[in-house]
């Protein structure tokens, strides 16, 4: 069984200043990670993924995640953030037969201050 | 390259009523999954197709139901709607299974 924790429900932080979004996942099996973007009214925007290649994923907009097998972790981070950043982002993991569904966090919500 | 296209963007039914949403994936895509999306139950799965078959289903009541025709793109159908199916539906397109979902604009649906 597959499953997914965003232990954050709502991150603040100050423009400039560097970005913590935490996941927890739980998988039977190697699993793919993703992390997306939902800006208000908009449709999901793939941050980036996890394959199991290297551990440290290089995504868009200066973002980052590092897959840790043995936390069962995969945090977003940006060294600095931007006011364009704020939106809601959602984890997601998936296994790896095709048969596996798509599980998604509860989502982060990010908020930048001035 | 064209994204991944839902029709119609809103759409506002009345209870007991059913509705089609359609989704168009990208170019090349075999796989169409679609979500639910509310403010109280966040993202939810509702099933996936691949070449015209079903392959995953999420928990979702009999009344939700999909199919994938020849040329990739998919329809979703709700019967008897209930206030509660009120929500954003998304689709996502995809190459397989691990590989990235392409997300629509999504479909917003008002039942009153």
């Amino acid at each position: 069984a597959q499953s997914v924790t965003q232990l954050d429900s709502h991150v603040s932080v100050s423009e400039g200043t560097p970005v913590l979004l935490r996941c927890n996942y739980s998988s039977s099996y190697s699993p793919s990670l993703f992390w997306y973007v939902q800006h208000p009214n908009k449709g999901l925007q793939l941050l980036l993924k996890y394959t199991s290649a290297a551990t440290l994923v290089k995504g868009i907009n200066g973002f980052e995640a590092e897959f840790k097998k043995s936390e069962t972790s995969f945090h977003l981070t940006k060294p600095s953030a931007h006011m364009s950043d704020a939106a809601e982002y959602f984890c997601v993991v998936r296994g790896y037969s095709s048969a596996s569904k798509i599980i998604f966090g509860s989502g982060t919500r990010l908020s930048i201050r001035p | 390259k064209a994204g991944v296209t839902q029709t119609p963007r809103y759409l506002i039914k009345t209870r007991g009523q059913q509705v089609t949403l359609s989704c168009s994936p990208i170019s090349g895509h075999r796989s169409v999954s679609w979500y639910q999306q509310t403010p109280g139950q966040g993202l939810q799965f509702l099933f996936e197709y691949f070449s015209e078959t079903q392959r995953n289903k999420g928990n979702f009541p009999g009344r939700f139901s999909g199919r994938q025709f020849s040329n990739s793109r998919s329809e979703m159908n709700v019967s008897t709607l209930e206030l509660g199916d009120s929500a954003l539906y998304l689709c996502a397109s995809s190459q397989d299974s691990n590989t990235e979902a392409f997300f629509g604009q999504g479909t917003r649906l008002t039942v009153v």
